[in-house]
Parts: structure tokens; sequence; C-alpha cells
């Protein structure tokens, strides 16, 4: 199976600058890499997806990047808030991608961010 | 859009009895739909993929015969935890992709378990 490895437990941040979180994956290579908010006691919420052919993404203040031979995502948040606070997960498929939403995803364990006014 | 809804958001129970968890996808269908379970401070987990109109796939090391998953139509998914036990508590998440969401899946808000 996939692991997926978020190296940073925790990560503090001043309000206003950029965080950066990473996903390291092992095994295969995956078709893709999802990043997803989670807040105390809630689901995940989808916020971007990567393809492997992809170099970079962008939405509003979050960019993911995929480097397929560091087998590494860079998730960053500019302009950071306090109410960028959450857990950030970052997920993958299993081998054997299906496409098409018909995969479960592996999540790795999250960085908690704390954006500090 | 895309909105997946889950009942109870939280449930307490004693020891051995059962315990059914709702997953609903409120404005698009779903033909599949997956199961994660999240212990505290860790990250969710696939229990297993539920399949309209045939058997779910459980993960290895899930029991099939204690967590029982019917998805009856296109728009719903139960989770039953059977004869559940103190170990059963957890936080029980379900998600599901649209058609058209080329591989993004949307989480419900989870179900807090917890068995006394």
């Amino acid at each position: 199976s996939q692991k997926i490895e978020q190296n940073s437990e925790a990560l503090n941040i001043q309000e206003g600058k950029t965080a950066t979180l990473t996903c390291n994956y092992t095994n295969y290579s995956p078709a893709y890499l999802q990043w997803y908010r989670q807040d105390p006691g809630r689901g995940p919420v989808f916020l971007l997806l990567i393809r492997e052919n992809e170099k970079e993404k962008r939405k509003e203040r979050l960019k993911v990047t995929f480097d397929t031979t560091l087998k590494q995502s860079l998730f960053h948040i500019t302009a950071s808030q306090p109410a960028d606070s959450a857990t950030y997960l970052c997920a993958t498929h299993p081998p054997g991608y299906s496409g098409g939403g018909a995969d479960g995803l592996t999540f790795g364990k999250g960085t908690h961010l704390i954006i500090q006014p | 859009g895309a909105v997946v809804s889950q009942h109870p958001s939280r449930v307490i129970c004693k020891s051995g009895t059962s315990v059914k968890i709702e997953c609903r996808s409120l404005d698009f269908q779903a033909t599949t739909m997956f199961w994660y379970r999240q212990f505290p401070k860790k990250s969710l987990m696939l229990m297993a993929t539920s399949n309209e109109g045939s058997k779910a796939t459980y993960e290895q090391g899930v029991e099939k015969d204690k967590f029982l998953i019917n998805h009856a139509s296109l728009t719903l998914s139960t989770l039953t935890v059977t004869s559940a036990h103190p170990e059963d508590s957890s936080f029980y998440i379900c998600s599901a992709g649209t058609s058209s969401s080329t591989d993004t899946q949307y989480f419900g808000p989870g179900t807090r378990l917890t068995v006394l």
C-alpha cells in the first residue's frame, strides 16, 4: 500500500506569512495527490487535487506543487490568517488507480497548522 | 453542490448493542461511497467501499460481520456497528464522489460513536 508521510505534526506560523506543508509518498507513483482541510470534530473538506503531469496548481491563496522526482507535494498558504488554522491532510489513491471517484483514499497523518495573530 | 450528510452526528450506546449510521448524498447520486474511521489524533483509515446494489468491499483487517454496510440507493449508504464494544468508539466518516468529480471526494461531517 501507499505510504503518505506528512513530516510536521504541528506548524506555527505568524499571521501574514506563507505556510508551507510537506507531503512525501513512497511505494508507487500516484496519479494524483489531494489536499484536504479538517477542523476538530468535522469531516475533511476538499481543497486541491494535483495530477502527476501537473507541476503546480493554484486556488486563491492556496498553491500545490507535485515533484515526481522528489516524490513530494508542497502545499502553500500565502498571506496566512488565523482562520487558516486547522489540520491539513494529504491523500492519494491505492495501487491500481481506477479513476472517476471509485478509489478510497489513503491519508497522511496530517499537519496541524496554527496561525498566530 | 456535492453535499454529503451523516446521521446521527453523535451517538452513545451500551456495550453489546448495535448502532446504525446513515450517509446521504444530498444533491447528487453516488454509485460508490466510502467509510472511514478516525481515532483521536490519528488520520483517517479507509474501512470499506460501499457499492450501490452490490456487496461492500472491506479493507484488510476490517471485520465485515461487525461493520455491516448497505448501499440500497444511489443516495444512501448505511454502516451498522454490530455488538459494539468500547474499542469501537471512534469518529466514523463517509465520503462520496460525483460522476463529474474526477477523483475529488466529498466528505460527510462525521459521526462520533461512544460505546460505554
